[in-house]
Formats: C-alpha cells, sequence, structure tokens
C-alpha cells in the first residue's frame, strides 16, 4: 500500500513568490501522480496528471515534475487566486496537503 | 460536463444514506465514477468507483460492507449509499470522474452530511 507524505504542511508566501511542494511516495509509483488545487468551500481541481501534464486550462505557472518516489509542484509566481490548499494523488490514495498562505 | 449531486442531508446514527450524482455533457457508460470522502479539515479520501457500463462496484477496504455504489443509465446518475452511520461519517461527499481511470478531471460539488443524534 502506497502512503504519501507531503511537505511543508503549510507554506507561508507573499505574491509574486515562487512555491515548491513536496510529494513523497513511500514506493516507487512510476509517472502516475496527480496534484490538486481546493479552495475553501469548493470541490479539488486537477491541475497536474502523469507528474508533468497541465489539466486543461490550468495555467503555465503550474509545472510538475519528478518520478519514482520524489515529485514536485512547482508555482513560478504566486497570484492572489493560488492561495489554496494543495493535495497529491496517486490511484486511491490522496497526501495530507499542503496549505499555501499569504504571508 | 457536469456532475450535479444532491443536497445537505442531516442523518441519525445507524441510518442510511444515498447520495446522487447525475451527469450531463458526456457520455456516462465511458468513463468510472468515483467517491471521494472529506471530513472536516481533512485530506481526501477515496471510497470506491462504479463503472456505469455495467454496474460494477469497487470499494476501498474502509468502506467495504457499509457503501454501495450504482449507477443508473436511464438517467444518468450514480449513487452512492453508506450505511449504519455515525458521527465520523459526517463530510463532504463528493463524485468525480475522468478521462483516465484514477485522474479526476470533473468532481460533483459535493453532499455535505452530517451525522447526529
Amino acid at each position: 500500500e502506497t502512503v504519501l507524505t507531503q511537505s511543508p504542511a503549510t507554506l507561508s508566501l507573499s505574491p509574486g513568490e515562487r512555491a515548491t511542494l513536496s510529494c513523497r511516495a513511500s514506493q516507487s509509483v512510476g509517472s502516475y501522480l496527480a496534484w490538486y488545487q481546493q479552495k475553501p468551500g469548493q470541490a479539488p481541481r486537477l491541475l497536474i496528471y502523469d507528474a508533468s501534464i497541465r489539466a486543461t486550462g490550468i495555467p503555465a505557472r503550474f509545472t510538475g515534475s519528478g518520478s519514482g518516489t520524489d515529485f514536485t509542484l512547482t508555482i513560478s509566481s504566486l497570484e492572489p487566486e493560488d492561495f489554496a490548499v494543495y493535495y497529491c494523488q496517486q490511484r486511491e490514495k490522496f497526501g495530507p496537503g499542503t496549505k499555501v498562505d499569504i504571508k | 460536463v457536469q456532475l450535479l449531486q444532491s443536497g445537505a442531508d442531516m442523518k441519525k446514527p445507524g441510518a442510511t444514506v444515498k447520495i446522487s450524482c447525475k451527469v450531463s455533457g458526456y457520455s456516462f457508460t465511458d468513463q468510472y465514477m468515483h467517491w471521494i470522502k472529506q471530513a472536516p479539515g481533512k485530506t481526501l479520501e477515496w471510497m470506491g468507483l462504479v463503472d456505469p457500463k455495467d454496474g460494477e462496484p469497487i470499494y476501498a477496504e474502509e468502506f467495504q460492507g457499509r457503501v454501495t455504489l450504482t449507477a443508473d443509465t436511464s438517467t444518468d446518475t450514480a449513487y452512492m449509499e453508506l450505511s449504519s452511520l455515525r458521527s465520523e461519517d459526517t463530510a463532504i461527499y463528493y463524485c468525480a470522474t475522468g478521462y483516465s481511470t484514477f485522474f479526476f478531471d470533473y468532481w460533483g460539488q459535493g453532499t455535505l452530511l452530517t451525522v447526529s443524534s
């Protein structure tokens, strides 16, 4: 059973800064990993799938990378609407989430 | 693509709830329908999926025996029934689907279930 861990739990940044979020799997998952963004009161939104492919309509400032057990979601320059919780997911498993909040 | 879920519900412990998810904008039988639980302040928890093509479900071990997932192709609606409710079942429940089996491009708006005596 694959366990996903995310770090940090909270990331406090200012608009315009770069955000780097990490997801680690307890065993190799190849590239079968997705990232979701969730804002309060909303359903999650798919950002990245297959570790590095942006979903339809996702801005280019969101980049996914990694394979095997270590994955990264990078937001190159935070926009006000990017402050949210981010989850990684591998098949039926979700990580605990990283909250990106305003510094 | 739209997934429209039934409204918020409140149940007593021990009761059963059935939540619906009506889809539009794509062929219902082309994609699995998943159900995902999110307890207050917690992460997402996959409950299972149903293949609308043949109604075959797969359940997460955590919910095996208490959850029933079904799909009605005559109305393009998926259902999640959860029995023997307890306070820990208080959560938002989402239906979700996508082009790949476990990547969820589309989500319902969520249904808040409150279990309280």
